[in-house]
């Protein structure tokens, strides 16, 4: 059963970048037909799609953060990143790595990483 | 609209039929995924594909999706149901709906 792990810094000064890694195990990020996944959830809030990358490296992203974000992935490394510039504070969210399959159906997510913006 | 919406909270007492619903324009064209969401945890997946459950999801939870409205019921709800529900489609983008508080009281 794959897992998904992510990690990156806890806390982020406003105006810089956020990174993260998402570390894949239990298998491929090159299987064909998987959309690896960010997705965030603000304190006390719902949950807001931030973007996916395929192990071809094409991409797609949530409109409202497009101009921020990347999202790379390393099939070498079994890993996939996220890079979100120019934070601010309305960026404090635990942050989710994600796998979605067929239907964009997401059946295997990370634990969840905190990363607070302080100015 | 690109948005879904559900209710806020919906409380049940122990043993009755809890529903929550999911609301999007012409949502019944599309799929439906629902996740369960406890205190501290990422998201499980309850339903897909509308109507399907995941191998672990007791036969009590179920879907339905057509229209405009998909809805989420829980029957027998027990305690260990208390948690945030969330919907979830695609189309060109992926939308989650706001959540609702399921209690159990």
């Amino acid at each position: 059963q794959v897992q998904l792990q992510e990690s990156g810094p806890g806390q982020v000064k406003a105006s810089q970048t956020l990174s993260l890694n998402c570390s894949v195990s239990g298998g491929s990020i090159s299987s064909a037909g998987y959309y690896w996944s960010w997705i965030r959830q603000h304190p006390g809030k719902g949950l807001e799609w931030i973007g996916y990358i395929y192990y071809t490296g094409s991409t797609h992203f949530n409109p409202s953060l497009k101009s921020r974000v990347s999202i790379s992935v390393d099939t070498s490394q079994n890993h996939f990143s996220l890079k979100l510039i120019s934070v601010t504070a309305a960026d404090t969210a635990v942050y989710f790595c994600a796998r979605a399959g067929n239907a964009m159906v997401f059946n295997s997510w990370g634990q969840g990483t905190l990363v607070t913006v302080s100015s | 609209s690109d948005e879904l919406t559900q209710p806020p909270s919906v409380s049940v007492s122990p043993g009755q039929t809890a529903s929550i619903t999911c609301s999007g324009d012409k949502l019944g064209d599309k799929y439906v995924c629902w996740f369960q969401q406890k205190p501290g945890q990422p998201p499980v997946l309850v339903i897909y594909q509308d109507t399907k459950r995941p191998s672990g999801i007791p036969e009590r939870i179920s879907g339905s999706n057509s229209g405009n409205t998909a809805t989420l019921t829980i029957s027998g709800t027990q305690t260990v149901d208390e948690a945030d529900y969330y919907c979830q489609t695609w189309d060109t983008t992926v939308m989650f709906g706001g959540g609702t508080k399921l209690t159990v009281l």
